[in-house]
């Protein structure tokens, strides 16, 4: 099983909703990233976790809190967004949180903040 | 810090036929690893090609080929026999080596690839 899976796929908050996105692997990875992609640009990195431990966080907004339950599963808890934080949220994950390894993408989940 | 620069922001191709995507990307590292990801309109980014810096002979999978310039920090994506399959949005990306990176990836602004029939 090669995939990566992510719910919801589409999410519409307001800016006082508080809502979660979820990814999944069953790959045996031990490194799991979110990232943020706004339509024709490259995905942005929020989060890394590595050994279910958050090893980067790229200066990312308190209202996103990432969550690591265990080293298959990733969540993405959000609070108070703001309309600008409307986008695809992509979760991927590798065999290990090193340098050269193939990162495994899911679908995303388009959120839109009303 | 790295910088990965793609400067064709959309390129068209007739099915069947080669096109080849440029990237060029700075680095000081001397180890490090490229990428070619392709994200379709459907969305689900996929690994196209990997080239490791140390590895002089350029990577090849099936169509997808790369031309790895190493002293001229070049990564170009050689797509022979293009296939409408291939309609998608390609990004190059570059990883450093080893574990302090973390799978930390530099992505390009992305090429925007259309095959027509």
């Amino acid at each position: 099983d090669t995939e990566v899976t992510q719910t919801p796929k589409h999410l519409v908050m307001g800016m006082t909703n508080k809502k979660s996105l979820k990814c999944e692997q069953h790959m045996g990875h031990r490194a799991m990233y979110w990232y943020k992609q706004k339509a024709k640009k490259p995905p942005e990195l929020m989060f890394v976790y590595s050994y279910e431990k958050l090893s980067i966080n790229e200066s990312v907004p308190s209202r996103f809190s990432p969550e690591c339950p265990n080293s298959s599963l990733l969540n993405l808890h959000l609070h108070a967004l703001q309309p600008e934080d409307s986008a695809l949220y992509l979760c991927a994950s590798s065999q290990e949180g090193r340098g050269g390894g193939e990162q495994f993408f899911g679908p995303g989940t388009r959120l839109t903040v009303l | 810090a790295q910088t990965v620069t793609q400067s064709q922001p959309e390129m068209s191709v007739q099915e069947a036929e080669t096109v080849t995507l440029s990237c060029t990307y700075d680095t000081s590292e001397s180890n490090y690893y490229l990428f070619w990801y392709k994200q379709p309109p459907s969305r689900q980014m996929i690994l196209v090609i990997r080239q490791e810096a140390y590895k002089q002979q350029n990577a090849t999978e099936n169509r997808f080929s790369v031309n790895f310039q190493k002293a001229a920090k070049s990564f170009s994506l050689k797509i022979s026999d293009s296939q409408l399959g291939d309609t998608a949005m390609y990004f190059c990306a570059f990883d450093v080596a080893g574990g302090t990176s973390y799978g930390k990836l530099t992505f390009g602004q992305g090429t925007i690839l259309t095959v027509h029939p």
